[in-house]
C-alpha cells in the first residue's frame, strides 16, 4: 500500500525559508513522478511543481508564481521528496500536499502540512 | 496561462444525478482528472484520463471529456458525496486545476 508521510511545516516569518519533506513507501520511489500542490485557507488547489522520475532525468518543473523561490528535489536512497521554499510571503500560507503523478493524474496524496508565513 | 472554469456550487437531492462541468480551451485534447475533497482531508482521485475510475471508487462516478468541456457525473448521489470537487487537466506540461465546485446534497 502506498503511503506518503509529510513533515516540516510550521510558522515562518515573511522572507524566511522552510523545507518540507514527504517520505514515501509502498512503491518504487525512484520510478515515480512526484508533485507538490498547495491550498490556501478556504481556497482551491494550486499546483506548485513536480519532479520527474530518476530514469526520466529527475528534472523539476515549477508553477510560475513560485518559480525562483522553490526547489523540488528527491533522495531516492531515502525514498523522500523535498520542497525547499525561500523568500516566503504571507500569501504562501496554506496546506502543502505531496502526491504521486501518473499520466497527469495524482492518485496518492500525503496528509498535508500547514505552512504559515506571518510576522 | 491555461485556465479551467467550474461552477462554484451545485445542489442536488439525494438519489438524483449531479453533473459538474469543467471548461477550458480545447480541453478535449488534454487528459482530465477529477478529485473529491472533504473538509480537513486530502483530495481523493475519483476519475483519471477523462473517464477511468480508480479501484475503490463507486461506479456511480463517471467522467467524459469532449470539445471544451469535461463533465463529472455522479449518479444516484448520496449524502456522503457532499464535498468539493476539482477538475484538473494535463497534456505533458504543467498540471492545472479548476477553481472547485462545492456539491451540496440536500
Amino acid at each position: 500500500e502506498v503511503h506518503l508521510v509529510q513533515s516540516g511545516g510550521g510558522l515562518v516569518k515573511p522572507g524566511g525559508s522552510l523545507r518540507l519533506s514527504c517520505a514515501a513507501s509502498g512503491f518504487t520511489f525512484s520510478d515515480a513522478w512526484m508533485t507538490w500542490v498547495r491550498q490556501a485557507p478556504g481556497k482551491g488547489l494550486e499546483w506548485v511543481g513536480r519532479i520527474k522520475s530518476t530514469p526520466d532525468g529527475a528534472a523539476a518543473d515549477y508553477a510560475a508564481p513560485m518559480a525562483g523561490r522553490v526547489t523540488i528535489s528527491r533522495d531516492d536512497s531515502k525514498s523522500t521528496l523535498y520542497l525547499q521554499m525561500h523568500s516566503l510571503k504571507t500569501e504562501d500560507t496554506g496546506t502543502y500536499f505531496c502526491a504521486t503523478e501518473i499520466v497527469g493524474a495524482l492518485p496518492h496524496w500525503g496528509q498535508g502540512t500547514l505552512v504559515t508565513a506571518s510576522s | 496561462s491555461y485556465a479551467l472554469t467550474q461552477p462554484s456550487s451545485l445542489s442536488v437531492s439525494p438519489g438524483q444525478t449531479a453533473s459538474i462541468t469543467c471548461s477550458g480551451d480545447t480541453l478535449g485534447h488534454k487528459y482530465t482528472s477529477w478529485y473529491q475533497q472533504k473538509p480537513g482531508q486530502s483530495p481523493v482521485l475519483v476519475i483519471h484520463q477523462d473517464d477511468r475510475r480508480p479501484s475503490g471508487i463507486p461506479e456511480r462516478f463517471s467522467g467524459s471529456n469532449s470539445g471544451n468541456t469535461a463533465t463529472l457525473t455522479i449518479s444516484g448521489t448520496q449524502a456522503t458525496d457532499e464535498a468539493d470537487y476539482y477538475c484538473q487537466a494535463w497534456d505533458s506540461g504543467p498540471v492545472v486545476f479548476g477553481g472547485g465546485t462545492k456539491l451540496t446534497v440536500l
